[in-house]
């Protein structure tokens, strides 16, 4: 079983549309939680951290079930600059060192 | 700009050949980590160093080594290059004890043919 688990998309959607991404982890262990952003031939980006009570940074909403073990990125009104891979990120037991999930390709339409 | 450099940009090599790269971390930084990268997935960890050792390692055989230079840079080694090597592979600059200030460098990318 992967470490992380992630719907590989693609995911298309027009302007101004709420498009949902979600993973699941599997090392209860793990303490932090993040979403990364990669344009294509580009490195990796820290879009924002997963809090358990949840947190928001703009049209972007973030939030942690540890019961279940699941993480969800919520962008709201997507614009064309959305288009991306998003990243789902657990960290390993400590350390800084991440497990990454195949990550879920967005294209934003006119 | 993050301040994490890497180099070569691109590389080609010959299976069954060595290769290093080389990664430049951000100032105040301690801590670098090597990821691989294959076409369509998501980064994998390869290993970290921290205060010049090895400090954590995921499910890479061997012949991927590294090192870590006082002043916090790093080198990843790889031996007896496989066709499967073929990948963008990234360094990630952070202070120890910080996940949330980890910064990618732009990567380098190995083709093995």
């Amino acid at each position: 079983r992967k470490e992380v688990e992630q719907d590989p998309g693609p995911f298309n959607v027009p302007e101004g549309a709420t498009v949902a991404f979600n993973c699941t982890y599997s090392n209860s262990a793990s303490q932090s939680f993040f979403w990364y952003r990669q344009d294509c031939r580009k490195e990796p980006k820290l879009l924002m951290s997963v809090y358990s009570s949840g947190n928001e940074d703009g049209r972007f909403t973030a939030q942690l079930n540890r019961a279940s073990q699941y993480i969800s990125l919520l962008i709201r009104d997507s614009k064309l600059s959305d288009s991306a891979t998003y990243l789902c990120v657990v960290e390993r037991e400590f350390g800084n060192q991440f497990y990454f999930g195949t990550g879920t390709s967005l294209t934003v339409i006119p | 700009e993050t301040g994490v450099t890497q180099s070569p940009t691109h590389l080609i090599k010959t299976r069954g050949q060595q290769v290093t790269l080389r990664c430049s971390s951000q100032s105040g930084h301690n801590t670098v980590s090597w990821y691989q990268q294959a076409l369509g997935q998501g980064p994998q960890f390869i290993f970290q160093y921290y205060r010049e050792e090895e400090n954590g390692r995921g499910n890479f055989p061997p012949r991927f080594s590294g090192l870590q230079f006082p002043n916090y840079s790093s080198e990843l080694n790889v031996n007896a290059l496989e066709l499967d090597d073929s990948a963008l592979y990234l360094c990630a600059s952070s202070l120890w004890g910080s996940p949330y200030e980890q910064y990618f460098g732009p990567g380098t990318r190995l083709t093995v043919t």
